[in-house]
């Protein structure tokens, strides 16, 4: 699997969007992005994944870079309850290997 | 989306008793099902990966007779810690795999006195 670089931390305002990046520089052309998310003393929610094209769901929205070393996880309309920690993953959903992932604080 | 869930939600028991977690995927058949563990304020570390039908295979530095893993049937893989010690105590989540996907159970609070 790919290995991954996110930031620490992140703050967003609530009702703004918030833009989650992440590196995967090693990401082979098979392998997926996803990404999870951690809310406190839960189990993590899968969010969404994707290949090469962008992909949007209920939840966010997933822009990938074309050459597919990078891509974005977009919340349009930050909520507090958004507040978690936020994985992203380059892989084939083998066995998935947790980093610390961004903390992202929604704000009011 | 799929569903994954875990019993019991926590559970407290005492040192060298054994305790068994288990892990269904309600809507959806897995023949590969996962078990983490979480400390406090640290990431899930991936335990072993438990295969329908076969043996599991444990991560370096999991102890397999200690962390017990059956995957008898195609949604429910089950874990127990025998002779359970208080450094045991810790965050099990457990998540299965539907197509390229996995999804988490919300997880087992496990306190050992």
């Amino acid at each position: 699997d790919a290995k991954t670089t996110q930031p620490t931390s992140m703050d967003c305002a609530e009702g703004r969007a918030a833009n989650l990046p992440c590196n995967h520089s090693t990401i082979s052309g098979n392998e997926y992005v996803y990404w999870y998310r951690q809310i406190h003393s839960q189990g993590p929610q899968y969010i969404i994944h994707g290949l090469k094209n962008n992909e949007t769901n209920e939840m966010a929205s997933l822009i990938i870079t074309e050459d597919r070393k990078s891509s974005t996880l977009i919340l349009p309309h930050a909520t507090l309850r958004d507040t978690a920690v936020y994985y992203c993953f380059g892989g084939s959903q083998g066995n998935l290997i947790f980093g610390k992932g961004t903390k992202l604080s929604v704000k009011p | 989306g799929a569903v994954v869930s875990q019993h019991p939600s926590r559970v407290i028991c005492k040192s060298g008793t054994s305790v068994k977690i288990e892990c269904r995927s309600l809507d959806f058949q897995a023949t590969t099902m996962f078990w983490y563990r979480q400390f406090p304020k640290q990431s899930l570390m991936l335990m072993a990966t438990s295969n329908e039908g076969s043996k599991a295979t444990y991560e370096q530095g999991v102890e397999k007779d200690k962390f017990l893993i059956n995957h008898a049937s195609l949604t429910l893989s089950t874990l127990t810690v025998t002779s359970a010690h208080p450094e045991d105590s810790s965050f099990y989540i457990c998540s299965a795999r539907e197509q390229e996907t996995q999804y988490f159970g919300p997880g087992t609070r496990l306190l050992v006195l």
